[in-house]
């Protein structure tokens, strides 16, 4: 069965400063992955996903994720973080065959202090 | 546009009231999903539909039944509700096998 850890279940980081959240999967096959926010209230939005290729992938927001097959890890990273981005962070793991879903991470609050 | 528009957005009940959530979806997509988060934040699959037929159906308490009149629509209708179910239901589609999942702003439903 396909399981996600995200294991830290809040970080808090200062403005400006660098962000890697962390999440670890299990999954039988190639992996795809995803990384999922979510602000306070709202819904969810796709940070970015990995689907084959390039194990460095780059989302929105100055978001990026590296693939590491060999330690079922796909980290969630920005460089400098803002104010703004303090969410709920959902990492997921999927598959491509049949009508596959997501399994979700029990996510990472992200508070971003002053 | 919204992709995938869900409604009611909040709704507070009482216990023992039928209550539905609709979702529509304008992203020509065949497949559809239902997704609880509960109160700690964790989201699980509930549903899934591919071109109006049910392909996923986790273990969920039959008072939840999935509609889907056409592949663009999936209500969720939910009988005789009681206070475990208070919940953010979330609505999403996907196109094509393995493609992205997305998910509609989420229906907070609080049961009293």
């Amino acid at each position: 069965a396909q399981s996600v850890t995200q294991p830290d279940i809040h970080i808090t980081v200062s403005e400006g400063a660098s962000l890697e959240l962390r999440c670890n999967y299990s999954y039988g096959a190639t992996p795809y992955l995803f990384w999922y926010v979510q602000s306070p209230g709202q819904g969810l939005q796709l940070l970015l996903k990995y689907f084959s290729g390039d194990t460095l992938v780059q989302g929105i927001k100055g978001f990026e994720a590296e693939f590491k097959r060999s330690q079922s890890s796909f980290n969630l990273r920005k460089p400098s973080v803002h104010w703004s981005d303090a969410a709920e962070y959902f990492c997921a793991v999927g598959g491509p065959s049949g009508y596959s879903t997501l399994t979700f991470g029990k996510g990472t609050m992200l508070l971003v202090s002053p | 546009d919204t992709a995938v528009s869900q409604t009611p957005k909040y709704l507070v009940t009482q216990m023992g009231n039928d209550k539905s959530i609709k979702c529509e979806q304008n992203l020509g997509h065949d497949t559809m999903y239902w997704y609880k988060q509960d109160s700690k934040k964790f989201l699980k699959i509930m549903f899934s539909y591919n071109n109006k037929e049910l392909i996923i159906n986790e273990t969920v308490p039959n008072r939840f039944s999935p509609k889907s009149p056409d592949k663009a629509h999936l209500n969720l209708h939910i009988n005789s509700l009681e206070l475990g179910d208070s919940a953010v239901y979330f609505c999403a589609s996907s196109g094509e096998v393995g493609n992205t999942i997305y998910f509609g702003e989420g229906s907070w439903l609080t049961v009293v």
